[in-house]
Parts: C-alpha cells; sequence; structure tokens
C-alpha cells in the first residue's frame, strides 16, 4: 500500500513562501501524476497542479500559474510545491495527491485521486 | 466560482437513500468517463468513493454508486448511517487537461 508523508505545519508572513513535500513510500512513483490540491477554511477542494515524476514536466491550473513550482526528486520518491507571494487567502490545507490515468477517447488522460496525503496546513499571517 | 456544480447541502434519515448531483458541461462530464467522487470528514484527507463513473474502490461500501447522465453525473448513498455524515465532492477531468471540483455537498444525517 502506497502511502505519501507530507512536510509539516508552516506559518508565514504576506509576501514570504513556503514550500511543501511529499514522500512517496512506494516504488510506483515515477509513473504517475503526483497533483497539488488545497482546502481554504470554509471553501471547496482546489487542483493547483501536478508533475509525473519520471517526465519531470509540471502542470499548473491558470490561478496559480504565476505564482506555484512543483518539482520532483526520483531518488528520494519525493514531489515538492512551492508557492511564492503568499497573501492570506493562501491560508489553507495543502494535500499531494497520487492520480492514475486511464485510457480514454483515444488518449491516456487523468483519472482520480487514488491515495492521499496527510495534508499540510499553512497559515499566512502578519 | 468551482467549474462543477453540487447542491450545498443534502440531509436524510438513517436507513435512507440519498443522492448527489454533480452538474458540469460538455467539456468535462459529458465527454469523459473520468468522473470520481470523494468523501471528506473534517480533520482528515479526503477519501476516494467512486472512479470513473461508476467503479468502486476496493473496501468501498455496495451502498455507494455512481452514475451519469449527459453533462451530470450522480451520487447515491443508500442506507445512509450515522458515519455517512462528511463532505462530498464530485471531480472531473476536463478537456483543458486539468482535474476540477465540485463545490462540495454537506450530507447530514437527521
Amino acid at each position: 500500500q502506497v502511502r505519501l508523508l507530507q512536510s509539516g505545519t508552516e506559518v508565514k508572513k504576506p509576501g514570504s513562501s513556503v514550500k511543501v513535500s511529499c514522500k512517496s513510500s512506494g516504488d510506483t512513483f515515477n509513473n504517475y501524476l503526483i497533483a497539488w490540491v488545497r482546502q481554504a477554511p470554509g471553501q471547496g477542494l482546489e487542483w493547483m497542479g501536478g508533475i509525473i515524476p519520471m517526465f519531470d514536466t509540471p502542470t499548473y491550473a491558470q490561478k496559480f500559474q504565476d505564482r506555484v513550482t512543483i518539482t520532483a526528486d526520483t531518488s528520494t520518491r519525493t514531489v515538492s510545491m512551492e508557492l511564492i507571494s503568499l497573501r492570506s487567502e493562501d491560508t489553507a490545507v495543502y494535500y499531494c495527491a497520487r492520480i492514475p490515468h486511464h485510457y480514454t477517447s483515444g488518449s491516456q488522460r487523468p483519472s482520480h485521486f487514488d491515495t492521499w496525503g496527510q495534508g499540510t496546513l499553512v497559515t499566512v499571517s502578519s | 466560482q468551482s467549474a462543477l456544480t453540487q447542491p450545498a447541502s443534502v440531509s436524510g434519515s438513517p436507513g435512507q437513500s440519498i443522492s448527489i448531483s454533480c452538474a458540469g458541461t460538455s467539456s468535462d462530464i459529458g465527454s469523459y468517463d473520468l468522473v470520481s467522487w470523494y468523501q471528506h470528514h473534517s480533520g482528515r484527507a479526503p477519501k476516494l468513493i467512486i472512479y470513473q463513473v461508476t467503479k468502486r474502490p476496493s473496501g468501498i461500501s455496495g451502498r455507494f454508486s455512481g452514475s451519469r447522465s449527459g453533462n451530470t453525473a450522480s451520487l447515491t448513498l443508500s442506507g445512509l448511517r450515522a458515519e455517512d455524515e462528511a463532505d462530498y465532492y464530485c471531480c472531473s477531468y476536463a478537456s483543458s487537461g486539468t482535474l476540477v471540483f465540485g463545490g462540495g455537498t454537506k450530507v447530514t444525517v437527521l
């Protein structure tokens, strides 16, 4: 059973940056899409972006494109998400999650989040 | 504003059945068999309960079932239990290449 273990709680000042890591316990890490999803207080789940470690090409949601960087280290089976220019609205629980692909409509496409990390609370406050 | 539209809340008595709708468009739910549903208890990670519209992961109760008609997907919970009280999110692959979520539905067991 694959597990995703995330780094711990962070408290940051507005304008600073945060980096959250996600380490996989299993060896089927490289060819899955590892994504980041966040949930702000009282809000729903929000896709931020993801990366397939073996291809090392991240994709980002348009909303975060200018502020987020997702990287992968296959030697340590770790994916990291860095968010810059933090503001109070970035206060949220950040999750990493594994996404298998499924062949449909003529192509391999991301299917669903089958394994989740435990979540990392990031608080942005002056 | 979420890409997919869910009711904010649904309630039912123990033993009853409830359904949660998830309205999308022809660019997501209507075009791909990649609809999934998640149960989210506060303070825990979300849990996959339905994937590829109708499939249940190993260990998920048969009381959970998924369906789709046109651009709208649905999750049905039958034999409602107290432990089913949680937030439920739908999700779909979209033609933009990402996965998009609904705004979430709070299920209350009366």
